[in-house]
């Protein structure tokens, strides 16, 4: 299957600070990304929806403001927590579509905000 | 609404075959997947069925979609104990973006 990277896999972060998360598609171009979250033993719960070169859209209940997402290239979406909180130490992974149905997972990235 | 509904847990003897069930509401998905994941990492890709289909296999995989019932299944079969994980079965909701259901944890034991 495609492979899509994260980085990093993991990060601790003092609260107020930032942090972003990159998403890459290694081998295939993706022109949509979605970034999930997943708390411990739970299913993934959809962020938002990342598309080149155009703005993401966020579903009911993400704050925008507060997670920012660009997807400036065809292989490349970041998402960056900005002020992080304990209450946004989470699984984050990212999914890239290929083509018109496979989405294929990063590793995700786990961040512990202190 | 979409909502996709699975059974938490699941535990079989090495060699038995495993059936992982799922639910979905929404008549509408195109394509339902399949993903598996082990602990601390993300999520593999393990088949997907186009919801014209009844039945897809893939060596130890089977896939059953009832779509008048919206009942999709997963059948392993020769369970080993490298396939304990969490399975999430998934279905594609508006703007073709994936809704998952809460993951069965499949424990193989000898």
């Amino acid at each position: 299957g495609a492979v899509v990277s994260q980085h990093p896999s993991w990060v601790i972060c003092k609260s107020g600070t930032s942090v972003k998360i990159e998403c890459r598609s290694l081998d295939f171009q993706a022109t949509t990304m979605f970034w999930y979250r997943q708390f411990p033993k739970q299913s993934l719960m959809l962020m938002a929806t990342s598309n080149e070169g155009s703005k993401a859209t966020y579903e009911q209940g993400v704050e925008k403001d507060k997670f920012l997402i660009n997807h400036a290239s065809l292989t490349l979406s970041t998402l960056t927590v900005t002020s992080a909180h304990p209450e946004d130490s989470s699984f984050y992974i990212c999914s890239a579509r290929l083509g018109t149905e496979e989405k294929f997972f990063g590793p995700g990235t786990r961040l512990t905000v202190l | 609404g979409e909502d996709v509904e699975q059974s938490l847990f699941l535990s079989v003897r090495e060699g038995d075959s495993s059936v992982i069930n799922c639910t979905y509401t929404d008549s509408s998905s195109t394509y339902l997947y399949w993903y598996k994941q082990e602990p601390g990492a993300g999520l593999q890709l393990l088949t997907y069925i186009f919801s014209n289909m009844d039945m897809k296999q893939d060596q130890r995989l089977t896939v059953l979609l009832n779509k008048k019932d919206k009942h999709l299944s997963l059948r392993i079969a020769d369970t080993q104990t490298g396939d304990s994980a969490i399975y999430f079965c998934a279905e594609t909701g508006g703007y073709n973006k994936l809704i998952f259901g809460a993951g069965t944890r499949l424990a193989v034991h000898p």
